[in-house]
């Protein structure tokens, strides 16, 4: 399994847009890599998800160089409600034919947002 | 849809006892997943299975058992309860897309 490397935590002012950048260092050709959102005493919520390049989608971008040894979340504008733990999850493959994923969580990136 | 349910919400045991954690869901996904969470960690996988009748250790399965039912269910099971055990478990299932779904969760506290 890829190891994942995040910052423990971070701060941001509302409006901001913020950067949580991951480290994967040993990711394989097949792997994705995925970014879930948890809130206090909530399971976790998928955010995104990619391969390589920019992928956006209608909460965040994100951005994965083309080496794939690091993938950058991106939230535009955040909010107080953006205030949550994100996990940066590195895995594959893709599909349910009966085949199976088995995935990390890390300790995460703990998000504050002030207002 | 309900998506991923479990039962129960809260349980407090002691040590020695059993219990059995449930879990469902709606979507029609192959893979489950049984997952514990400790205060201020991530989460880590205790067993998982691929499809209906199926079953794999995770990275934490000592002191568990699990039972993929059917293809909606899959159910955790404590033997003989320890406080080690104490943690907030949740089940999620997984799309072919890579999304996993969670549940909601079930806090366990092992006194």
């Amino acid at each position: 399994l890829a190891k994942t490397t995040q910052p423990i935590s971070m701060d941001s002012y509302e409006g901001q847009e913020v950067n949580i950048t991951c480290s994967h260092n040993n990711i394989a050709t097949n792997d994705y890599i995925t970014w879930y959102q948890q809130f206090p005493s909530q399971g976790p919520r998928f955010i995104i998800q990619g391969y390589k390049t920019k992928v956006t989608n209608e909460v965040a971008s994100l951005f994965i160089p083309a080496d794939r040894k690091s993938s950058t979340l991106s939230l535009p504008r955040v909010s107080l409600s953006d205030t949550a733990v994100y996990y940066c999850l590195v895995g594959g493959p893709l599909g349910d034919s009966g085949g199976y994923q088995k995935v990390t969580f890390g300790t995460g990136t703990k998000l504050q947002v002030i207002p | 849809n309900a998506g991923v349910t479990q039962t129960p919400k809260f349980q407090v045991l002691k040590t020695g006892q059993s219990m059995t954690l449930q879990c469902a869901q709606d979507m029609n996904h192959n893979s489950m997943y049984w997952y514990r969470q400790d205060p201020g960690m991530g989460l880590r996988l205790i067993y998982y299975s691929a499809s209906e009748g199926t079953t794999d250790k995770g990275e934490v399965p000592n002191g568990y058992n699990v039972s993929r039912l059917n293809k909606r269910e899959f159910s955790l099971r404590l033997e003989s309860a320890a406080p080690s055990q104490t943690s907030v478990y949740f089940c999620a299932s997984r799309t072919g897309d890579n999304e996993q779904f969670f549940g909601p969760g079930t806090r366990l506290t092992v006194l």
